[in-house]
């Protein structure tokens, strides 16, 4: 399958604690990188590999995996990340690529 | 500073073509895989085409295969888009973005801000 599979729309208290998920099977193979998209701005990378984070990033962003599904976990999400979180991912035959259709992340 | 820059979006009519030029700077760019990303408005991010250091590989998602064609002149380090045979349905804000690829994962970054490009007539 080249499709990866994530909610549309997810929302987090702020200060506390979210995960957004990316399932499909190509990542029981392949590790999925992160990016959030603001309104009017390029993506930006915030998780990759197996859970790295870019210089920048903050430390309450985090990456897990397990089977076929990846994790983008915020703890003590931030009005500020607020955002569309997109996943990231070769596909099953290993030279296509394909993006999640991303999680809208709305801070209360 | 890593940076890339794309340039050459605009309008153009059905059936017709465009060249999507980006720039990068502050890295080695013979030494990385690149891409090209589009979002459609209002609509999420899709994976367009990459090309090798070399320019060697090429692959293309299958939407696009056979009307667009990705290059590279790494002594400009420049990474070209041509867009041949444009659809309505290329409407899109294309990005670019640098590639690096490590084992069983890849990661974008950094990207550009990215140019619009309007099929309409």
């Amino acid at each position: 399958s080249s499709e990866l599979t994530q909610d549309p729309a997810v929302s987090v208290a702020l200060g506390q604690t979210v995960r957004i998920t990316c399932q499909g099977d190509s990542l029981r193979s392949f590790y999925a990188s992160w990016y959030q998209e603001k309104p009017g701005q390029a993506p930006v990378l915030v998780i990759y590999g197996k859970n790295n984070r870019p210089s920048g990033i903050p430390d309450r962003f985090s990456g897990s995996n397990s089977g076929n599904t990846a994790s983008l976990t915020i703890i003590g999400a931030q009005a500020e990340d607020e955002a569309d979180y997109y996943c990231n991912s070769r596909d099953s035959s290993g030279n296509h690529w394909v993006f999640g259709g991303g999680t809208k992340l709305t801070v209360l | 500073e890593m940076e890339v820059v794309e340039s050459g979006g605009g309008l153009v009519q059905p059936g017709g073509s465009l060249r999507l030029s980006c720039v990068a700077s502050g890295f080695s760019f013979s030494s990385y895989w690149m891409s090209w990303v589009r979002q459609a408005p209002g609509k999420g991010l899709e994976w367009v085409a990459n090309v090798k250091q070399d320019g060697s590989e090429k692959y293309y998602v299958d939407s696009v295969k056979g009307r667009f064609t990705i290059s590279r002149d790494n002594a400009k380090t420049s990474v070209y888009l041509q867009m041949n045979s444009l659809r309505a349905e290329d409407t899109a804000v294309y990005y670019c973005a640098r590639v690096q690829r490590a084992g069983t994962t890849d990661w974008y970054d950094p990207w550009g801000q990215g140019t619009l490009v309007i099929v309409s007539s």
